[in-house]
């Protein structure tokens, strides 16, 4: 399997629920995105590894705790979500932050949502 | 951090050429020009960037004006498979960790047959 893939692609969940999404990159890449695209509005970023370690908090509410484990895994752990919350939830990777140019390529997404 | 402009939707005949501006009139001297676009409900996918020159690869053709205040996406043969929203986007180069790819609402290009 290559390029960027996430499951599951599509998750219903009440708020109540605890649920994870998956991320898996099959590029090499060192740096992996955490976006989501709420209806009508544009991607916002909302959390960035760099070699495991996490670089950016976007002002996540905490009901959003990412994990990544190793440079190819990157997870987003789902608790006391909000009917508000319901999106399109994507991964991204990229090969090094810290260089010049720095193409991301992003998964399928997973759409979210909660009743 | 650089702003775009793009129209909000345009339209295209099947096997022309679609011609997509932007206009990034405050992009800074180290700032690259890049052009993603997004087919309904899939992730974003990398089309083409650019620093100063113009760019070509198998999807498109990037072209930057000399002053570099705007720049086009052409995609020489438009097929109903490019219809998307195209996003272009003026990538905050710091060198560390606070760049990043910062999407606006983009272009819907809308290929007919």
């Amino acid at each position: 399997e290559t390029g960027v893939t996430q499951t599951p692609r599509h998750l219903v969940m009440g708020m109540t629920n605890k649920k994870s999404l998956k991320c898996e990159q099959h590029l090499g890449h060192n740096a992996m995105y955490w976006y989501k695209q709420s209806a009508k509005k544009p991607l916002e970023l909302m959390f960035v590894y760099n070699f495991k370690e996490q670089t950016e908090n976007n002002s996540v509410p905490s009901r959003f705790s990412p994990e990544c484990p190793n440079s190819s895994h990157l997870f987003l752990h789902l608790h006391t979500l909000q009917p508000e919350d319901s999106a399109l939830y994507l991964c991204a990777s990229s090969q090094d932050r810290a260089g010049p140019v720095d193409t991301q390529y992003f998964g399928p997404g997973t759409r979210l949502t909660v009743l | 951090d650089a702003k775009t402009t793009q129209p909000t939707s345009m339209d295209c005949a099947e096997g022309r050429a679609a011609n997509l501006p932007c206009n990034h009139s405050t992009i800074s001297g180290n700032e690259y020009v890049y052009w993603y676009r997004q087919i309904h409900s899939q992730g974003p996918q990398y089309i083409i960037h650019g620093l100063k020159n113009n760019e070509t690869n198998e999807m498109a053709s990037l072209i930057i004006t000399e002053d570099r205040k705007s720049s086009t996406l052409i995609l020489p043969h438009a097929t109903l498979r490019d219809t998307a929203v195209y996003y272009c986007i003026v990538r905050v180069d710091r060198g560390g960790n606070t760049d990043k790819l910062i999407f606006g609402t983009g272009t819907r290009l809308q290929v007919f047959p």
